[in-house]
């Protein structure tokens, strides 16, 4: 079974704090994802990493920065948190392609306070 | 430009019956994949169903449909014989497939299903 984890399930962050968002993968993807999912908006892409050390923006990067200096690792930072990223976070990976569907981890709820 | 559109935020249904969730996409490319995707209240993402753009036959798996109308735009997730386990929300996406992007995967807003008994 494919297995994606995300480091944690639930995180409470003070404002201006750097946070780290871990993910890990075990299947050998190339691709990775984070999401943020809010509600009436659904998922929306935060960055996308194509292979190790590269990435592409995705829909709302601006507060964020992502690292992949493994293949099986992705990370998610908040440089400064704020109280508008209090959200859930989804990471997801995948084989390269179309036509393949994307392994979701557990998400990590957080709040930023 | 929203790449992804539902623009049903919840749909209700009686056991048994037959639903269609509405999906709209954007973009120029050839090559996508489009794919429904359930999420219980539990949270997790459980994959349902893909479509190709190049598949002349709409996709089926089980009790789930997608109509794809290529002209149109749109990839409809069709539920046969709803059962209470499908209450949840649905999410529709698509994979591009042009350069950097290739392979990136993008979201719509979802869809809350309540399935009354």
């Amino acid at each position: 079974d494919v297995k994606v984890t995300q480091s944690s399930r639930y995180l409470v962050k003070r404002t201006g704090e750097k946070v780290f968002l871990e993910c890990v993968q075990d299947m050998d993807h190339e691709n990775m994802f984070w999401y943020r999912q809010d509600p009436g908006l659904g998922l929306r892409l935060i960055y996308f990493s194509y292979d190790v050390k590269m990435k592409e923006k995705g829909d709302i990067p601006e507060g964020y920065s992502v690292s992949r200096e493994k293949k099986e690792r992705f990370s998610l930072i908040l440089e400064s948190a704020s109280t508008n990223q209090t959200s859930m976070y989804l990471c997801a990976s995948s084989v390269t392609g179309v036509a393949t569907e994307a392994f979701f981890g557990q998400g990590t709820r957080l709040t930023v306070v | 430009a929203q790449k992804i559109t539902q623009t049903q935020p919840g749909m209700f249904v009686q056991e048994k019956e037959a639903v269609t969730l509405d999906c709209t996409y954007d973009t120029s490319d050839q090559s996508y994949g489009l794919f429904w995707y359930k999420q219980p209240s539990s949270g997790e993402m459980i994959f349902l169903i893909y479509q190709g753009s190049y598949d002349e036959q709409n996709a089926t798996e089980g009790r789930y449909s997608l109509n794809f109308q290529k002209a149109r735009k749109s990839a409809n997730l069709v539920i046969s014989a709803s059962q209470l386990g499908d209450s949840a929300m649905y999410f529709c996406a698509m994979r591009e497939g042009w350069g950097t992007s290739y392979g990136k995967l993008t979201f719509g807003q979802g869809t809350i299903l309540t399935v009354h008994p």
